[in-house]
């Protein structure tokens, strides 16, 4: 069980572009997701939090405009890149959760993004 | 298919030695990370192996065997506050991370 999906695996775009991502929890209802950016051999930095049905809550230095994100269903979040730049390029990873007192974070496989 | 075991939770002592396992099945391999997670918190890198052999990093040292599709974290001189959950995870072929379960580590002073 558990198990989280990510769309696509992969994309390549031209700069200026956008880029929708989908994190979906397959077997399981989550009721907070989470978006991350994994720097090469580094920690995943979490970009934001969002909760079913509200605004997500960025954290510190990760722009809201460019980065949106929406929760619309207790199974899927999208983040979409706006006006994409080649410093986008990055791996992109979700994890969602169940919420109430389980902290327990499940991993997507992440999506790897490559703006030309 | 794709598969990475690892225990689900383990316990041990503080100031003892503790070691986190981690078997992986997967299509292609292009590196192992180790993350360490504490609850309510984002993982935190703590490594990457590509290649055989053991990488060592103060208190925590990861190995490596690709023949055998096997990984272990090493913990030395445990602190309490090394009590967290551990999570492996393989970069197969295609980049794609592919996620053990996590152990959940138990220091008991």
């Amino acid at each position: 069980g558990a198990v989280v999906s990510q769309h696509p695996s992969r994309v390549i775009c031209k700069s200026g572009t956008s880029v929708k991502i989908e994190c979906r929890s397959l077997d399981f209802q989550a009721t907070t997701m989470f978006w991350y950016r994994q720097f090469p051999k580094k920690s995943l930095m979490l970009m934001a939090t969002s909760n079913e049905g509200s605004k997500a809550t960025y954290e510190q230095g990760v722009e809201k405009d460019k980065f949106l994100i929406n929760h619309a269903s207790l199974t899927l979040s999208t983040l979409t890149v706006t006006s994409a730049h080649p410093e986008d390029s990055s791996f992109y990873i979700c994890s969602a959760a169940t919420g109430g007192d389980s902290y327990e974070q499940y991993f997507g496989p992440g999506t790897r993004l490559t703006v030309t | 298919g794709q598969n990475i075991d690892q225990p689900t939770e383990m316990t041990a002592t503080e100031g003892a030695i503790v070691q986190i396992n981690c078997t992986y099945q997967t299509s292609g391999f292009n590196g192992l990370f180790w993350y360490q997670q504490h609850a309510g918190e984002a993982p935190t890198f703590l490594s990457y192996n590509v290649l055989d052999g053991l990488e060592e990093k103060g208190r925590f040292s990861s190995f490596l065997s690709r023949s055998k599709g096997y990984s272990y974290l090493l913990l030395k001189e445990l602190q309490m506050k090394d009590s967290a959950s551990y999570l492996c995870a393989v970069m197969d072929s295609n980049y794609q991370l592919i996620w053990g379960a996590g152990t959940k580590l138990i220091i008991k002073p």
